[in-house]
């Protein structure tokens, strides 16, 4: 069964860098059929789609975020990781990392990221 | 980039009612529609696909409809379970986006 699990910092300070990485077992992340990607919800709010690698290496990020996201895969550990740059208070948010084909079918649980001085 | 908005954005239902939640795009993106359910604290979880084809595991009271700007989201009888919140997204574009999301709460 596959398992994604995010990983990293829980608070990040203002005009810093966010990093997340994301753990992948039970299925390896260098298939061609899939896409890794993060998806962010802030307390209370809806679900926000950031950005997707593919197999390919071809990215794909939100253009509300793009100049600050980066996305990116290292298959010798069978992980991804997200960097969001320049934060503030409006990045906090639960961080979700995901696995789809077209839809998402496999979730993170999920880690909550606070940004604050 | 392609805009996604729901409604109702609550609905307040009891056991056993018929609801649907609709969900319409900014520009036509064919049936490459999902619906998703989230509950409290837990990550979403694939409801429908394609617009209209029900994801395995789910259940059949479920049901989607709809292609190119409108689609709906119908739950055939409602069960304490489906107290939950529903979103939309789009895969159109390799630039996905997902609706606001409409909570089902028990009247």
């Amino acid at each position: 069964q596959l398992q994604l699990q995010e990983s990293g910092p829980g608070l990040v300070k203002p005009s810093e860098t966010l990093s997340l990485t994301c753990t992948v077992s039970g299925g390896s992340i260098s298939s061609s059929s899939y896409y890794w990607g993060w998806i962010r919800q802030p307390p209370g709010k809806g679900l926000e789609w950031i950005g997707s690698i593919y197999y390919s290496g071809s990215t794909y990020y939100n253009p509300s975020l793009k100049s600050r996201v980066t996305i990116s895969v290292d298959t010798s550990k069978n992980q991804f990781s997200l960097k969001l740059s320049s934060v503030t208070a409006a990045d906090t948010a639960v961080y979700y990392c995901a696995r789809g084909t077209t839809v998402v079918n496999y979730w993170g649980q999920g880690t909550l990221v606070t940004v604050s001085s | 980039d392609i805009q996604m908005t729901q409604s109702p954005s609550t609905l307040s239902a009891s056991v056993g009612d018929r609801v649907t939640i609709t969900c319409r795009a900014s520009q036509s993106i064919s049936s490459w529609l999902a619906w998703y359910q989230q509950k409290p604290g837990k990550a979403p979880k694939l409801l429908i696909y394609k617009a209209s084809s029900l994801e395995s595991g789910v259940p059949s009271r479920f049901s989607g409809s709809g292609s190119g700007t409108e689609f709906t989201l119908t739950i055939s009888s409602l069960q304490p379970d489906d107290f939950a919140t529903y979103y939309c997204q789009q895969y159109n574009s390799y630039s996905f986006t997902f609706g606001p999301g409409t909570k089902v709460d028990i009247k």
